[in-house]
């Protein structure tokens, strides 16, 4: 089945600063990656997603960039903010059924 | 009530007991999913219904039932849980198109923080 890495596990930046994660994926046949933000005793929510016929895409201060051939995408967050500070989950799916292989999660913290 | 909803909270339950999570979605989706959330392993997926039909079992001990009565309602049945099954489970619902193929975004809820004593 579909292994997912994430890393790193934590991740300390400054305001202001970029954050970048980092995801692999095993199953070359996996279509769809998002990105979720779990802030501390809530519910992960969906921040940005990326589909396999796209090698990039940007929301305002976020983007992912998806590279197939070496199976591996990434989180972008640029001008960090204290609210960006949560844990952040990458996942990987392959086209039938929906269903996300997550990866082991990254905790962000933005120091003011 | 709005989006995915579970109950209870918070359940604390020996290991003889029986007891039961809910999940209900208002979304008009047509898959719904159980994850088990710890910090061995954060977000792991347990079981996948998809027009009411079991499609994915993830290896899970048979000490969780799942129970899918209809494209709104999830259960979860627990019995003689051991200690290590502590942990918040979480439900989500998403839309899945059977011809266009997997890829839509998953609906949380807020899970039910379980303790097994």
């Amino acid at each position: 089945g579909e292994n997912v890495e994430q890393h790193p596990s934590t991740l300390s930046v400054q305001e202001g600063d970029s954050a970048v994660i980092k995801c692999t994926y095993s199953d070359s046949a996996s279509n769809y990656f998002p990105w979720y933000k779990q802030e501390l005793g809530k519910r992960p929510q969906l921040i940005i997603d990326i589909r396999s016929n796209v090698g990039e895409k940007k929301d305002q201060r976020i983007a992912v960039t998806l590279n197939k051939t070496a199976k591996h995408f990434s989180l972008h967050i640029t001008e960090t903010q204290p609210e960006d500070s949560a844990v952040y989950f990458c996942a990987a799916s392959v086209p039938l059924g929906n269903m996300l292989t997550f990866g082991g999660g990254t905790r962000l913290m933005v120091k003011p | 009530e709005t989006g995915v909803t579970q109950t209870p909270r918070h359940l604390v339950m020996g290991m003889t007991n029986k007891k039961s999570l809910k999940c209900e979605q208002h979304l008009g989706h047509n898959a719904m999913y159980w994850y088990k959330q710890s910090a061995k392993k954060p977000l792991e997926l347990m079981f996948v219904y998809s027009l009411e039909e079991r499609v994915e079992n993830n290896s899970v001990p048979s000490r969780f039932s799942p129970e899918c009565p209809n494209s709104s309602h999830l259960f979860l049945h627990l019995h003689t849980l051991q200690p290590e099954d502590s942990a918040l489970y979480l439900c989500a619902s998403s839309q899945v198109h059977f011809i266009a193929g997997g890829g839509y975004e998953q609906y949380f809820g807020p899970g039910t923080r379980l303790t097994v004593t």
